[in-house]
């Protein structure tokens, strides 16, 4: 039982890159989200997943886009990536409603 | 939308002693708010949650209270470990959107 996966763990972009933050979950749970973490700024939240085919936008959702592939998986993707971009990224889930999350090991994104 | 911080940004503790890692949130309308620990190159780690209709809820050694009348919220670690040592984090919100302060890093001394 992996719990939430996401790859890859670290990335390095040139600026005007694009790329695909993949995250997947093994506990049957309906609501996926993706943060940002920033030194000083605490967690924010780009775009969740109440349930699959659905998908809202959170606090920061400007410069990304999400796909709800299936239950299982919810990705990230920076069409052209900016050194504002850079960050640890997280992504989680939750049952319907559900308060306790449950965290992937994030992705340390790098922009030059 | 919410506005979470955390009153101090490091805290350090005697090994044995009782912790209290304190927050403060803005929006009354907040339905659940809930204190993660997140331990270095990790994810956060949900610890413990309490509705905005309670004020107190216990759990394994930790306990949160909440102050509705001041917008506060505390986290008490009893007999703090070492593997206590961490980023403490407190959320607030409803629904699918939690608004996370910045965090309280909790150092413990052997």
């Amino acid at each position: 039982n992996a719990g939430v996966t996401q790859t890859p763990k670290f990335q390095v972009l040139k600026t005007g890159q694009s790329m695909t933050l993949q995250c997947a979950q093994d506990m049957n749970h309906n609501s996926m989200y993706w943060y940002r973490q920033d030194p000083g700024m605490g967690l924010r939240l780009i775009y969740y997943s109440a349930s699959e085919g659905t998908t809202d936008k959170g606090e920061v959702p400007n410069g990304y886009n999400v796909s709800r592939l299936n239950k299982r998986e919810f990705s990230l993707r920076l069409e052209s990536a900016a050194p504002s971009q850079t960050s640890v990224y997280f992504c989680a889930s939750t049952l319907v409603g559900g308060t306790e999350a449950f965290f992937g090991q994030g992705t340390r994104l790098t922009v030059v | 939308g919410e506005s979470v911080g955390l009153h101090l940004p490091t805290l350090s503790v005697q090994e044995g002693d009782n912790s209290i890692i304190n927050c403060a949130y803005s929006n009354s309308a907040s339905d659940y708010f809930i204190w993660y620990k997140q331990e270095s190159g990790k994810g956060p780690q949900f610890i413990i949650d309490i509705r905005s209709n309670m004020d107190k809820r216990q759990g394994q050694r930790v306990t949160v209270l909440l102050n509705k009348t001041v917008k506060h919220l505390s986290l008490q670690i009893a007999a703090t470990q070492p593997g206590d040592s961490a980023v403490y984090f407190c959320a607030a919100g409803g629904g699918n959107q939690f608004y996370f302060g910045t965090g309280t890093s909790l150092t413990v001394i052997p």
